[in-house]
């Protein structure tokens, strides 16, 4: 079974500039999250999503960060424009969420973004 | 959003050591998770416990959920170097959403 997929795994932009990150989740996972980590501190649930929908985005910056998954399988995250404090690994995560105890969260590689 | 509370916050140890942490939480999970995670990758799952009380092994990994639902401790018996790393800990809750505690990073002195 394929893992969750992520790309660029690498970016580096200017302050102000937009930025596209891209997921594509396990086969038959229908939840996908996206979090914003830091350097030296855990993951921070950005938004997360029920098939095409979003179960939540309480703090994913409105202002400047978009995401979507139009489809229910892939998804993408947009930074427009982005600040210095953007610079941070972004995580994708896939669940299956089959609405038992058993559900399991596995993570992509990642994509470090550098705003200078 | 929630965070989990994990400790240590750091460890250096002497390989062959024996290594614990746990994580604690003020509300109820009904999954515990425990990652590890090497410089710019994502992390990766280690253990996975879905009862309370479970007591679960991987090789050299021991995790526990604990009876109250609000704590889970990783065990690590004879540490190697490849063991370097930051551990995390994550709850999931009934809204099948994950909280993430702020990670033990482990040091191995060969």
């Amino acid at each position: 079974e394929a893992g969750v997929a992520q790309s660029p795994r690498y970016k580096i932009i200017e302050k102000r500039q937009s930025v596209a990150f891209w997921c594509n989740p396990i086969s038959g996972h229908a939840t996908l999250y996206w979090y914003q980590q830091i350097l030296g501190q855990g993951p921070k649930l950005l938004i997360q999503f029920q098939n095409n929908g979003v179960v939540d985005d309480s703090q994913l910056p409105k202002d400047r960060f978009s995401a979507e998954r139009l489809k229910g399988v892939d998804s993408t995250l947009k930074i427009q424009p982005a600040k210095l404090e953007d610079s941070a690994m972004y995580l994708c995560a896939s669940s299956r969420h089959s609405g038992g105890d058993t559900d399991t969260q596995y993570f992509g590689p990642g994509t470090r973004l550098t705003v200078l | 959003g929630q965070q989990l509370n994990q400790s240590p916050q750091s460890m250096f140890i002497q390989e062959g050591e024996d290594v614990s942490m746990n994580c604690t939480s003020s509300s109820i999970f009904n999954t515990w998770l425990w990652y590890k995670q090497d410089p710019g990758e994502g992390p990766v799952l280690l253990i996975a416990l879905y009862k309370a009380g479970e007591l679960t092994s991987n090789g050299r990994l021991t995790a526990q959920f604990g009876i109250t639902r609000k704590d889970s401790f990783l065990n690590i018996s004879a540490s190697i170097p490849s063991d370097v790393g930051i551990y995390f800990c994550a709850g999931r809750n009934t809204g099948n959403q994950f909280y993430f505690g702020t990670g033990t990073s482990l040091t191995v002195i060969p």
